[in-house]
């Protein structure tokens, strides 16, 4: 069972259209990560959000924590080819060290 | 600080030999984990050192598989008697580990394990 589910599992756009990808669970989480891997590389962390209802911009990629930290959003704008890669997140819960990952969303940006 | 690195980058081996991986992580970060991942999945986690301590090893890891982090910097990933269903990238990953802390980890490049 995962734990964190992460829709869609693979996405295909547009170059300049704008996308949603979504990471949910039903357990709370005291943070929650959002990574972007490229083929044939690691993991490469974009974003930690720990409050409820945060958001976080990062250029045209903006993240949100859900109310409850139960799950979290990634809205990239005006899409790229370069925001072509795996998406993943990873929560953290209170009192563990280990991050639950999710499966991903694969994203291909095309031009 | 040059990251997190990961050596070699790739091996390919025959069914039944052994194979060590070495992950030198950031070096001011205590925690150290080792990873597999296959094709279009995320991360599994398969070990978890916090300094030079073994904290934590996956059930889904078979006595084949050992790893060390001897003096609680580098750490080697050690696969005896390859099977073809070890093929996977293994990562690698620290973090500064900490009262408050999120945990976050930086990756290595991996290391792309293929097996004939």
């Amino acid at each position: 069972t995962q734990l964190l589910e992460q829709s869609p599992q693979f996405l295909s756009i547009q170059e300049g259209e704008n996308l949603t990808v979504y990471c949910n669970s039903s357990s709370v989480f005291s943070s929650l990560q959002w990574y972007r891997q490229e083929p044939g590389e690691g993991p490469v962390l974009l974003v930690t959000v720990v409050t409820g209802g945060e958001v976080k911009k990062l250029k045209r990629l903006t993240f949100q924590f859900g109310d409850a930290r139960k799950d979290s959003s990634l809205h990239i704008t005006a899409a790229q080819p370069g925001d072509t890669g795996l998406y993943l997140c990873a929560g953290l819960r209170a009192g563990n060290y280990q991050l639950i990952w999710g499966a991903g969303t694969k994203l291909i940006i095309k031009p | 600080d040059t990251g997190v690195s990961q050596d070699p980058r790739h091996k390919i081996t025959k069914r039944g030999q052994n194979v060590t991986f070495r992950c030198d992580p950031i070096s001011e970060h205590n925690r150290l984990y080792w990873y597999r991942q296959t094709l279009g999945q995320g991360p599994e986690f398969l070990t978890y050192f916090q300094n030079e301590a073994q904290l934590e090893k996956s059930r889904l890891l078979s006595d084949r598989f050992s790893a060390e982090r001897p003096k609680g910097s580098f750490s080697t990933l050690e696969i005896q008697r390859t099977e073809q269903g070890d093929s996977a990238m293994y990562l690698c990953a620290s973090s500064l580990g900490g009262l408050g802390g999120y945990n976050e980890q930086f990756f290595g490049p991996g290391t792309r394990l293929t097996v004939l």
